[in-house]
């Protein structure tokens, strides 16, 4: 079955020092990758993802197909950065695409 | 624009009883989801829809239905609570966006509790 897997529930890390939050998924074929971020009271919402190869709040997250993987780094985390984090992969099944979500990474960036 | 608007944000429900969370987005977006959090776990999509008149099911759809007579609006509707279905409910919408996918817009979320 297709799965998505991130192995940490909690992390955290200091004010300024580099985060990286992993990400996994068994697929085979071209997955479309996604990383979605929920702050305190907010919404879900989309942070970035692979294809547009862009660099949100200081974030980038790069597709290595060889591993399977599609981690999420940053390198000077700030504490608007805590929040729960959710990679995603989108693929087209039945009459529609859809997204199959990890389990989240709640990140907490201290002081 | 309200973005996707969910209804009612809480809720607590005897178990057998029924009802409906309201969802409803002002994108004209053709794609609509349905999706349930547990603690600890990541989304699980119940249903989804293409187009007004169109569902299909997730990947637990189980004790849940849905209907969408409208581009706007895809309630779901649970017939009979059980305390299995205690859990976060989120709606979505996107549009097809040519050979991407498009992000899915989420609502604020349904807290559910059945007792």
């Amino acid at each position: 079955a297709q799965r998505v897997t991130q192995p940490e529930k909690l992390l955290s890390v200091f004010k300024g020092a580099p985060v990286e939050l992993k990400c996994n998924y068994s697929y085979s074929g071209s997955p479309e990758l996604f990383w979605y971020v929920q702050y305190s009271r907010q919404r879900l919402q989309l942070l970035l993802r692979h294809i547009s190869r862009e660099s949100i709040k200081g974030f980038t997250a790069d597709l290595n197909k060889g591993e399977t993987s599609f981690h999420l780094k940053k390198p000077f985390a700030q504490e608007e950065d805590s929040a729960m984090y959710y990679c995603a992969y989108s693929l087209i099944s039945g009459s529609a695409r859809q997204l199959t979500f990890g389990s989240g990474t709640q990140l907490t960036v201290l002081p | 624009n309200a973005g996707v608007t969910q209804t009612p944000k809480f809720r607590i429900l005897k178990i057998g009883q029924s009802m409906t969370l309201q969802c409803t987005q002002d994108m004209n977006h053709n794609y609509m989801y349905w999706y349930r959090q547990d603690p600890g776990m990541g989304l699980k999509l119940i249903y989804y829809s293409v187009g007004a008149g169109i569902t299909d099911k997730g990947e637990v759809p189980n004790g849940y239905n849905v209907s969408r007579s409208t581009t706007e609006d895809f309630p779901l509707r649970l017939e009979l609570a059980a305390p299995s279905q205690t859990s976060v409910y989120f709606c979505a919408s996107t549009t097809l966006g040519g050979v991407s996918n498009q992000p899915q817009h989420f609502g604020d979320g349904t807290r559910l509790s059945i007792l």
